[in-house]
């Protein structure tokens, strides 16, 4: 199957501080990605959609300031949490689509705000 | 508003088989998904229904009713690896996938 990279895989940082988790599709062009954040023992959460070459699209809830999206390539997009501070410590996923039907799932990155 | 429902935690034994049900309402239908998540890991694909009836590959196999609105993943052969979570997903009318909450699994000797 397709193959998604996620960079870091876990990242400890300070509150107040910035941080960018890379999503990457491998073997494939991917003009939507999406990212999701999980916290412990609950579902995924779709945060925003984020679309190749425009504007991430956001769900209700989700401060676009705060969690920064960018997505200028088919095979890259990032997130970035800007201002962190504990209660975003979570488990962040991407996922590529390929087909309307289909996407992959990066590993996550497991982000912890001291 | 959208809807999916499964149970929050089920436990069987190892060797016999175990049923996940999941229920769901949701704006339009575009197909059911399961997926297995580990503790710590990502989702894993298990198996796409987008017809009514039963799809097997190997161990696992999925039902779907889009009528009664209601699938289910059905477990055999259980070994202890398959002691995680597993996420019931629908793909809505605008090709968004809605979570459910998931069914952890328990599985014992």
């Amino acid at each position: 199957g397709a193959v998604v990279s996620q960079h870091p895989s876990r990242v400890i940082c300070k509150s107040g501080t910035s941080v960018k988790i890379e999503c990457r599709s491998l073997d494939f062009q991917a003009t939507t990605m999406f990212w999701y954040r999980q916290f412990p023992k609950q579902s995924l959460m779709l945060m925003a959609t984020s679309n190749e070459g425009s504007k991430a699209t956001y769900e209700q809830g989700v401060e676009k300031d705060k969690f920064l999206i960018n997505h200028a390539s088919l095979t890259l997009s990032t997130l970035t949490v800007t201002s962190a501070h504990p209660e975003d410590s979570s488990f962040y996923i991407c996922s590529a689509r390929i087909t309307e039907e289909t996407q992959y799932f990066g590993p996550g990155t497991r982000l912890l705000v001291l | 508003g959208q809807n999916i429902d499964q149970p929050t935690e089920m436990t069987a034994t190892e060797g016999a088989i175990v049923q996940i049900n999941c229920t769901y309402q949701t704006s339009g239908f575009n197909g059911l998904f399961w997926y297995q998540q580990h503790a710590g890991e990502a989702p894993t694909f298990l198996s796409y229904n987008v017809l009514d009836g039963l799809e097997e590959k190997g161990r696992f196999s999925s039902f779907l009713s889009r009528s009664k609105g209601y699938s289910y993943l059905l477990l055999k052969e259980l070994q202890m690896k398959d002691s995680a979570s597993y996420l019931c997903a629908v793909l809505d009318s605008n090709y968004q996938l809605i979570w459910g909450a998931g069914t952890k699994l328990i599985i014992k000797p």
